[in-house]
Order: structure tokens, then sequence, then C-alpha cells
């Protein structure tokens, strides 16, 4: 089934750790994004890609890096995990053109403590 | 950069009662406008959309309209019911060459 899928769903690490956040979606999708939110509050723009290869930073600051070897996957990494970075973790996609629908992955509950 | 504004961030409705929800953009070059649901512990999902070649847009109990001139556009419920209640999410963006522009979410609670 075409969808977005996250993993893990939920991981409790330690600081310190280096960890690495699982997007796949089997939509044939060129554009991918990462967004941060806390339960219920804003969503906000972490990084995004617009094809392999291709991968920019978003409007909120981040201490994680993405990649985007191939069109179907878009992993992010945290180097050191720390406490702060204790969130709710968002991957969607969307087409490059004509419809313009962004759907969202399940996300990935990350607590660092 | 495009800059949306959501208002009100809470709103508390009876059930049956109506619930309108506002968001106002500032990039006039922005031309398509969807509006998320996202409920307790799941991901944001759409719900509606709309461009600018059109004026509003209607789906069963949801509907949107968009003020091109004024740069606003805004989300009616009618008829809510409690499975309505969620955290709503409006954004704007240029087309599909550009990221889509959240505003801050607007959490609705409908109750009995």
């Amino acid at each position: 089934e075409a969808d977005i899928y996250q993993t893990p769903r939920y991981l409790v690490i330690g600081t310190g750790k280096k960890i690495t956040l699982e997007c796949s979606q089997t939509m044939g999708h060129d554009k991918m994004y990462w967004y941060q939110q806390d339960p219920g509050m804003e969503l906000h723009l972490i990084h995004y890609s617009y094809g392999v290869n291709s991968t920019e930073k978003g409007d909120l600051s981040s201490e994680s890096t993405v990649s985007r070897i191939r069109t179907e996957h878009f992993p992010l990494t945290l180097e050191s995990a720390r406490p702060s970075h204790t969130s709710q973790y968002l991957c969607a996609s969307r087409v490059q053109t004509g419809q313009e629908t962004q759907y969202f992955g399940p996300g990935t509950r990350l607590l660092v403590l | 950069g495009e800059n949306v504004e959501q208002h009100p961030s809470t709103l508390s409705v009876q059930e049956g009662d109506s619930a309108v929800i506002k968001c106002t953009y500032s990039d006039s070059a922005s031309n398509y406008f969807p509006w998320y649901k996202q409920e307790l512990g799941k991901r944001p999902q759409l719900i509606i959309d709309i461009r600018s070649n059109v004026g509003e847009k209607k789906d069963q109990r949801i509907a949107v309209t968009l003020n091109k001139t004024a740069k606003h556009f805004s989300l009616h419920i009618t008829e809510t019911q409690p499975e309505d209640s969620a955290v709503y999410f409006c954004a704007a963006s240029k087309g599909s060459g550009y990221a889509l522009n959240f505003g801050k979410g607007t959490s609705l609670l409908v109750t009995p």
C-alpha cells in the first residue's frame, strides 16, 4: 500500500548517543520533508529535499543532518542526542509537479534522557 | 518569506454549533491553501484544500473560503461533532515547487 513509513515509532535514548530516524515512502514522490513538533503544537520544518542528492535546511535551526541517496528514503541523523532534542519528528512527502497534496508519516516520538 | 497567522489558538464549541478558524498570509504569490486535521497522537491529515482560482470549496460539513485581496482564508465546520475535536493547521504555498508554510494551529474542542 502506498504510504509513508517511519521507524522507530518510539525511541528512548541516553544523552550523547547517535541516532538515525528512518523515513521511507512508496509513492514515488520527489519532495520529502522533516518536521519537529511538540505534541499538538506548531510544525517546524527542519530539513527538506527536492530529489536525490538534494537537501536543504528548513526554517528551524537543527543539529540534525539528512541524506537523500534514494528517492524513497530520507533518513535523519542526530550525531549526539541531547534532552533538548526530545520531541516528535514527522516525515512528509509531496509530488514534484501537479498534485500538491502533502502526506505525513506517523511520526517518531523521541525521548532523550 | 511567507508568514501565515492562524486564529484562534483554541476554540471550544458545543456539539451542533459551527466553528470558524481564520488564517492570513503575507505573500500575494501564494496560490495553494490546504487545511490539515491532527487528532491526538496521530499524524496531520489533509481535510480540504483550495487554490487561488477558486473562492470557496465545500465538502460535506467542511468548507473553505479564500479572499485573495485581503489575503485571508477560513475553515468552516458546520454541525460540529465530538470527533471533530483536534488540532487544525492551515498552510500556504506558492505552488508545488515551494514548501508549505504552516500556521501555528488551532485546538478545537467540541463538547457534547
